[in-house]
């Protein structure tokens, strides 16, 4: 069953707390990326890889970090200096120009 | 000025109405265009993809990019109340091979 898996589904976070969001697909795509959306506003780009053990800085990156160690996963650590971290957080994995996208996992701060 | 302008809405029409959404962009650099629909909380989909100027259909949706007044449209005929959702534009340039999004249209189609 070909896709992109994202786990957890709910992930909360304490104060002063480095969380690691999961994503894994098994398309063979080159591209691998992460989004940040807020309620009532659209996707904004936090880190994007076109190729393994290379990645770069989004549009938001401050307080995140990510890792590009195989072409299947790019796991996203959201640090303590991401003050503000409450969201839902979108991985997205793409071939060409078409992304495709992972269910989503939420982060809440405690 | 955000890159890419969408009107959030929401936007109620009753079933079996024609639904246009829009957006606009201010980067000439721009050159692959998607419409994605989400449902909430889950994941967007890939509706329509289209490269540069022109229309593309696929079913009741129709795609439109018009660069030289950088505006992009997606039409829905015969909507259906499944088809309530938020609708979001997306847009690529060779460059960056990142999507920029705009910050989607909610659409209620009403039984």
């Amino acid at each position: 069953d070909g896709g992109i898996t994202q786990s957890p589904k709910y992930l909360f976070r304490k104060e002063g707390q480095n969380v690691t969001l999961s994503c894994e697909q098994n398309l063979n795509h080159d591209a691998m990326y992460w989004y940040r959306q807020d309620p009532g506003q659209g996707l904004r780009l936090i880190y994007y890889s076109q190729i393994v053990n290379d990645f770069q800085k989004g549009d938001i990156a401050e307080g995140y970090s990510v890792s590009r160690e195989k072409k299947e996963s790019f796991p996203l650590t959201v640090t303590s200096a991401q003050k503000n971290p409450t969201a839902f957080y979108l991985c997205a994995s793409g071939g060409n120009e078409k992304l495709f996208f992972g269910s989503g996992t939420q982060l809440s701060v405690l | 000025q955000k890159e890419v302008e969408q009107d959030p809405g929401p936007l109620s029409v009753p079933e079996g109405a024609i639904v246009s959404l829009n957006c606009t962009y201010s980067n000439s650099a721009f050159q692959y265009f998607m419409w994605y629909r989400q449902y909430s909380r889950k994941g967007p989909e890939l509706l329509m993809y289209t490269y540069s100027s022109g229309n593309k259909e696929d079913g009741r949706f129709t795609a439109q990019v018009d660069k030289s007044s950088k505006y992009i449209s997606l039409f829905i005929r015969d909507s259906q109340p499944s088809d309530s959702a938020t609708y979001l534009c997306a847009m690529m340039d060779t460059g960056r091979r990142a999507l920029t999004f705009g910050s989607g249209t909610r659409l209620q189609v009403q039984p």
